[in-house]
């Protein structure tokens, strides 16, 4: 199976700040990449697919990016509304799976 | 739009079964993959089904103890969970990828699964 490394596992942030999360794929995954946000009690929300594709509705201060088997999400502009645990998960293999999550937090 | 069935609590060694209505649609179009989170934990996929033709795919963690069924007519979806242990406690979502790749755009509201003695 195919492991997905996230790091930090969680952040320390202030409104405003530039944030970036890593995921690592234990073998190569291609650009089958995809971001969640999700906070608490509630279903995960879909940000980023194919790496770097921009789910419709989601605000573009949201970006990703792949340098071969690292992934990154980066948030331009942390807004109050985006504290909130961040999920990666490939979809390269049958066998799909998850980041352990980053929780981004209030400084 | 998923609707999950209610909150279930189960006994060690039992089992359980969720289900996920599309409501507004119709089932047999789309994948519907089953995601679970356990209380203060990440995402786990578990796997899915395709109601058209009943094919599956699990993962290989629940290989053996899960199954995943479906009523079309009802445009519902079922996972069932056998052999329950305490730490199969946890929130249940079913959810629909993209028609364009294994990413998930739909999930249901989620059904928590407590197991306990």
């Amino acid at each position: 199976d195919i492991q997905m490394t996230q790091s930090p596992s969680s952040l320390s942030a202030s409104v405003g700040d530039r944030v970036t999360i890593s995921c690592r794929a234990s073998e190569r995954i291609s650009k089958y990449l995809n971001w969640y946000q999700q906070k608490p009690g509630k279903a995960p929300k879909l940000l980023i697919y194919s790496a770097s594709s921009l789910q419709n509705g989601v605000p573009s201060r949201f970006s990703g990016s792949a340098s071969g088997t690292d992934f990154t999400l980066t948030i331009s502009s942390l807004q109050p509304e985006d504290f909130a645990t961040y999920y990666c998960q490939q979809n390269f293999s049958p066998q799909l799976s998850f980041g352990g999550g980053t929780k981004v937090e209030v400084k | 739009q998923l609707v999950q069935s209610g909150p279930e609590v189960k006994k060690p060694g039992a089992s359980v079964r969720v289900s996920c209505t599309a409501s507004g649609s119709t089932l047999s179009t789309y994948y519907i993959h089953w995601v679970r989170q356990a209380p203060g934990q990440g995402l786990e996929w578990m796997g899915w089904i395709y109601p058209d033709s009943g094919g599956t795919n699990y993962a290989q963690n629940f290989q053996g103890r899960v199954s995943m069924t479906r009523d079309t007519s009802i445009s519902t979806a079922f996972m069932e969970l056998r052999r329950l242990k305490s730490d199969d406690t946890a929130v249940y979502y079913c959810a629909t990828p993209s028609p364009y790749g294994d990413y998930f755009e739909y999930w249901g509201q989620g059904t928590l699964v407590t197991v306990s003695s």
